[in-house]
């Protein structure tokens, strides 16, 4: 199975902040790695793609990069709606796998 | 728009089964492939299990392998997850995802999940 670590677990930041959330994989992923944001109370919803391709509807202050076993989440400048807990999620291979999540609270 | 409502969920006593369903509106169903994805109280998620849009491949997590059934009925755009010998690990919100498209195997969208619950 593919293991999924994310740091930091969590953090806080504030508004206009610009935010860098890390996943790393226990081997190469094939560029197969997705993020979602999650709000309290709600399901997840998509970001990103293939590790950088932006899902439609988002904004463009999200970006992602990375190859292999590393990969960022950006957030550029944060804005209140954007306070949640971000998950990476490998699809190269099953299980699907995610890591374990990254809070991002105001500080 | 795309709309997933799961249903079938609650209270279980170790051992014992449930059958929850997904009911799917807004795209053609017998096109995409579908997942369930779950949630303990107050933690992260796991992946349950994937099916093929026709059915022809199903995956499943370790840990769910000979207690859990994913199937579908394309005809009324369902999907199912028959839990039998339920664990109070399995104790979780369990949601329904669609496959993006062309078994990429990542979700989008997620439905709202039904919380099952394992106690005795």
């Amino acid at each position: 199975d593919i293991q999924m670590t994310q740091s930091p677990s969590s953090l806080s930041a504030s508004v206009g902040d610009r935010v860098t959330i890390t996943c790393r994989a226990s081997q190469g992923l094939r560029n197969r790695l997705a993020w979602y944001q999650q709000k309290p109370e709600k399901a997840p919803k998509s970001l990103i793609y293939d590790v950088s391709s932006l899902q439609s509807g988002v904004p463009s202050r999200f970006s992602g990069r990375g190859s292999e076993t590393e990969f960022t989440l950006t957030i550029s400048s944060l804005q209140p709606e954007d306070f949640a807990t971000y998950y990476c999620q490998q699809y190269n291979s099953y299980p699907l796998t995610f890591g374990g999540g990254t809070k991002v609270e105001i500080k | 728009q795309v709309q997933l409502v799961e249903s079938g969920g609650g209270v279980v006593q170790p051992g014992g089964s449930l059958r929850l369903s997904c009911a799917a509106s807004g795209f053609i169903f017998n096109n995409y492939d579908m997942h369930w994805v779950r949630q303990a109280p107050g933690k992260g998620l796991e992946w349950v299990a994937f099916i093929r849009y026709d059915g022809s491949n199903i995956q499943y997590i370790d840990s769910v392998k000979g207690r859990f059934t994913i199937s579908r009925d394309n005809s009324n755009n369902a999907l199912y997850l028959q839990m039998n010998s339920l664990r109070p690990e399995d104790t979780a919100l369990y949601y329904c995802a669609k496959d993006f498209g062309n078994w990429a195997n990542w979700f989008d969208p997620w439905g709202q999940g039904t919380l099952v619950t394992v106690s005795s």
